[in-house]
């Protein structure tokens, strides 16, 4: 069974980085397409950014074009999301989400991200 | 404001049916399949339908979506109170720039 376990979360300044990781297992993780999304306290579900099986292919959320940085290391069945220029309405729960037939198959229990002074 | 339309909140007593509308547009709902995730805040969200109207293993036939022009809709029968939760409509959106989009959720309650 496809598993997916985020980490890095934690508090952060404003203006600060946090890189998250999203450890994969139980299916071929370089065959598939991933993303991250988030959900800020009392919000709804966001989707933030999307790689491709071999990271050629990347998008992004307007929200967090230019200060989010997406990428994969295949070797590793391992997710990133490096975060700089972190604000207080960066602050959310993040997930990462295994990419199937147009649709977001199997989701990881999310990690915590909280920007403040 | 969420690129797609969903009611905030729905209710009904156990063992009735429920529906949940998501109205978008032509570069969203209109050009691409939809998908319905159930979400407990702080926990997975689960996906319950994809491709429209499609369930995957695990999901119970209680749960059906269904696709039309630029809307779609879930609907729940048999309600139970582990329905309890959330639900979001998503899909992408090809239109100026690709972006994954959601609907602002809705909130199902079991009276």
């Amino acid at each position: 069974q496809p598993k997916l376990v985020e980490s890095g979360g934690g508090l952060v300044e404003p203006g600060g980085s946090l890189r998250l990781s999203c450890a994969a297992s139980g299916f071929p993780f370089s065959e598939h397409y991933m993303s991250w999304f988030r959900q800020a306290p009392g919000k709804g579900l966001e989707w933030v950014s999307y790689i491709s099986a071999s990271g050629n292919t990347i998008y992004y959320a307007d929200s967090v074009k230019g200060r989010f940085t997406i990428s994969r290391d295949n070797a590793k069945k391992s997710l990133f999301l490096q975060m700089h220029s972190l604000r207080a309405d960066d602050s959310a729960v993040y997930y990462c989400a295994k990419y199937d037939y147009g649709s977001f198959f199997d989701w990881g229990q999310g990690t915590l991200v909280t920007v403040s002074s | 404001q969420s690129v797609l339309t969903q009611p905030p909140s729905v209710s009904a007593a156990p063992g009735q049916r429920v529906s949940i509308s998501c109205s978008g547009s032509r570069s969203n709902i209109g050009d691409n399949h939809v998908s319905w995730y159930q979400h407990l805040p702080g926990t997975a969200p689960k996906l319950l339908i994809y491709d429209n109207n499609q369930r995957p293993s695990g999901i119970p036939d209680r749960f059906s979506g269904s696709k039309s022009g630029t809307s779609a809709t879930l609907a729940i029968t048999g309600l139970q109170t582990g329905d309890e939760a959330d639900y979001y409509c998503g899909t992408w959106d090809t239109g100026l720039s690709v972006l994954y989009v959601f609907g602002g959720g809705t909130k199902v309650t079991v009276l």
